[in-house]
């Protein structure tokens, strides 16, 4: 079974652009979640989808970040205008809601560099 | 939402037993401990979780207190591909959230 795929793998980008990740989930889980990962820190939760509906965005900083989950399976994140600050590892996971527990399955990761 | 703590670092023998040690003191009776590694430019993965009984699987062993104030994740026989972040997560009951401390980095030494 695939696990969680992300796109691109890694991205460089000047501040001021806008640049999107995308993240297809394993077949099945209808939970979606996006993760940030500052250097040398823990994941920090910015977005769950339950379906297509985002049930939890309280972290994700809306005046440049959005999220879709069309049609409830892949995601996009977007960043626009990226700033300095928004270097970082953005980690897609993906559960199934129901099962014991809800493991969450994370993807590698896109690794965000702005300049 | 309940927080844990983790020892910054630990070493292990290559082929000896990894203990990873985990305070969660304030844990409520509908949270899970979960236990993720993280190896350098990889996502984090799953090991183990418990809610309040021992577990083991092919990868590790969970122990969980009685008081369920602490837990410690056992690798029974470490290798140098073992040495990875170890976080340990408090999660509520059919919520999604994690919050993830800082973790064990734990080096295997030949």
């Amino acid at each position: 079974e695939a696990g969680v795929v992300q796109s691109p793998r890694y991205k460089i980008i000047e501040k001021k652009q806008p640049v999107a990740f995308w993240c297809n989930p394993i077949s099945g889980h209808n939970t979606l979640y996006w993760y940030r990962q500052n250097l040398g820190q823990g994941p920090e939760l910015l977005i769950r989808y339950e379906n297509e509906e985002a049930v939890d965005d309280s972290q994700l900083p809306k005046d440049r970040f959005s999220a879709e989950r069309l049609k409830g399976v892949d995601s996009t994140l977007k960043i626009q205008p990226a700033e300095l600050g928004d270097s970082a590892v953005y980690l897609c996971a993906s559960s199934q809601t129901g099962l014991a527990g809800e493991t969450q399955y994370f993807g590698p990761g896109t690794r965000l560099l702005v300049l | 939402d309940a927080k844990t703590t983790q020892p910054p670092s630990m070493d292990c023998a290559e082929g000896r037993a990894a203990n990873l040690p985990c305070n969660h003191s304030t844990i409520s009776g509908n949270e899970y401990v979960y236990w993720y590694r993280q190896i350098h430019s990889q996502g984090p993965q799953y090991i183990i979780h418990g809610l309040k009984n021992n577990e083991t699987n092919e990868m590790a062993s969970l122990i969980i207190t009685e008081d369920r104030k602490s837990s410690t994740l056992i690798l029974p026989h470490a290798t140098l591909r073992d040495t990875a972040v170890y976080y340990c997560i408090v999660r509520v009951r059919n919520t999604g959230k994690l919050i993830f401390g800082q973790g064990t980095t734990l080096q295997v030494k030949p």
